[in-house]
């Protein structure tokens, strides 16, 4: 079958660094996405990795091994407005998109 | 900026009625997708659209059918909603193309009795 594992709940300071891990197996690798979801909102896309490496946006960076099926997002200077959950999607061979079931993250004062 | 909407924000229906979800997109977005977002669960996919009149079944289509009569509009529909679709429901739109990002709708939170 096909999985996609993150925690389910983190908790940073802010102006902190954090984490999130993501480790997926499936049928198949086109890319994987990241996304912020803010409670009682709309996911919005935050990151697209296809190939290995680390690419930084900002205050935001992420991972790709695509040997170890493993992803991480980087958050720096952490901020109260970056406590939401945050979703990691793998594109499979057939180019669906397969969810975790989000990180959520909260940061503390 | 791309928008999503959602017809209804909040839902509340009783065992066995119809229900009918809208979703509109301003983008010219080729695709259209229609989730179920449940705690502890990642996004599920129930049905989606790549042109318009075409539909292809997802993940877990069942009790479930949809319709895409025009480019901008997709509409979700419970034919006799049950109490295991309580859920809140996303659409996203997104260009065809296989890393093109999806823009979701704020969502609809159902609630069936």
């Amino acid at each position: 079958g096909q999985n996609i594992d993150q925690p389910t709940e983190m908790t940073a300071t802010e102006g902190a660094i954090v984490q999130i891990n993501c480790t997926y197996q499936t049928s198949g690798f086109n890319g994987l996405f990241w996304y912020q979801q803010h409670a009682g909102e709309a996911p919005t896309f935050l990151s697209y990795n296809v190939l290995d490496g680390l690419e930084e946006k900002g205050r935001f960076s992420s991972f790709l091994s695509r040997s170890k099926g493993y992803s991480y997002l980087l958050l720096k200077e952490l901020q109260m407005k970056d406590s939401a959950s945050y979703l990691c999607a793998v594109l499979d061979s057939n180019y669906q998109l397969i969810w975790g079931a989000g990180t959520k993250l909260i940061i503390k004062p | 900026d791309v928008k999503v909407t959602q017809s209804s924000r909040y839902l509340v229906k009783r065992t066995g009625e119809k229900v009918f979800l809208e979703c509109v997109q301003d983008m010219d977005h080729e695709n259209m997708f229609w989730y179920r977002q449940d705690p502890g669960l990642g996004l599920r996919l129930i049905y989606f659209s790549y042109d318009v009149k075409m539909k292809e079944k997802g993940d877990i289509p069942e009790g479930y059918s949809v319709s895409r009569e025009k480019k901008e509009r997709f509409s979700l529909i419970l034919e006799s909603a049950s109490t295991n679709q309580t859920s809140m429901y996303l659409c996203a739109s997104s260009f065809s193309g296989d890393n093109s990002p999806l823009h979701f709708g704020n969502g609809t939170r159902l609630t069936v009795t």
